[in-house]
C-alpha cells in the first residue's frame, strides 16, 4: 500500500519569499510517481508537477521545483518568490507507475498562506 | 479550465435517495478518475474507466457504481445515501491509462440532510 505524509498542517509565508512544503511517502513499489496538486478555496485541483521514481534530476515548473530524495523517501515541493495567489492548500499524491492505472494516494494537504 | 466538465455543481439531497454525477472527459481522453473529498476522509480515489472497462477500483462502497459510455463520458452513481456521504466527487481524465497528468473537473459538491 502506498502512504502519504504531510505533516504541516498550515504554514505562514512573506510574499515574494520562498517556502517549502514537505512530503514524505512509503510504497514498495519500485516504479512510482509523485505529485503536487493545488487547491485554491474555489476548490479546483490544480496540477503543479510531476516526479517519476527513476527521474534523476528534480523537476522544476517555473516557480515550483520539488526536491525529491529518494532514500529519505522525502518529495517536497519548494515555490520561489511566494505570490498572493499561491494561497491555497497543496496536496501531495502518489501512483504506482506502469500498471495501467495512474490511481493517485493523497496526503491530508497543507494550507499555504501568504502575507504580504 | 481544464476542459474535463461535471455536472451538476451543486447537489442537495435526502438520506436513502439515489443520485447521478456526470463527467465528459476532455475531448480525447479515454481514462477516467473519480475521486471523493471528504472532511473524514480528505481525498481518495474511487474507480477508474478505460475506454469503457473499469480498470481499477479504490475505496469505492458497493452502494456506489459507475460506468463510462461510448462517447467517453462517465457517471457515478450513489444510492442509499447516508450523511457521510456528503463531500466533493472530482473526476479527472488522462489521455490514456499510461499517461500520468490527470485533468480534474470542478467537481460536484454534494450535500446529503
Amino acid at each position: 500500500a502506498q502512504k502519504i505524509t504531510q505533516t504541516q498542517p498550515g504554514m505562514f509565508v512573506q510574499e515574494k519569499e520562498a517556502v517549502t512544503l514537505d512530503c514524505t511517502y512509503d510504497t514498495s513499489d519500485q516504479s512510482y510517481g509523485l505529485f503536487w496538486y493545488k487547491q485554491p478555496s474555489s476548490g479546483e485541483m490544480i496540477f503543479l508537477i510531476y516526479q517519476g521514481s527513476y527521474d534523476e534530476q528534480n523537476a522544476t515548473e517555473g516557480r515550483y521545483s520539488l526536491n525529491f530524495q529518494k532514500a529519505r523517501k522525502s518529495a517536497n515541493l519548494v515555490i520561489s518568490a511566494s505570490q498572493l495567489g499561491d494561497s491555497a492548500m497543496y496536496f501531495c499524491a502518489m501512483s504506482r507507475s506502469g500498471a495501467g492505472s495512474y490511481q493517485l494516494t493523497f496526503g491530508k494537504g497543507t494550507k499555504l498562506s501568504v502575507i504580504p | 479550465d481544464s476542459g474535463v466538465t461535471q455536472t451538476p455543481k451543486h447537489l442537495i439531497t435526502a438520506t436513502g435517495q439515489r443520485v447521478t454525477l456526470r463527467c465528459s472527459p476532455r475531448s480525447g481522453d479515454l481514462s477516467v478518475y473519480w475521486y471523493q473529498q471528504s472532511l473524514d476522509q480528505g481525498l481518495q480515489f474511487l474507480i477508474q474507466y478505460y475506454n469503457g472497462e473499469e480498470r481499477a477500483k479504490g475505496n469505492i462502497l458497493e452502494r456506489f457504481s459507475a460506468q463510462q459510455f461510448p462517447d467517453l463520458h462517465s457517471e457515478l452513481n450513489l444510492s442509499s445515501l447516508e450523511l457521510g456521504d456528503s463531500a466533493l466527487y472530482f473526476c479527472a481524465s488522462s489521455v490514456d491509462s499510461y499517461s500520468y497528468e490527470q485533468y480534474f473537473g470542478p467537481g460536484t459538491r454534494l450535500t446529503v440532510t
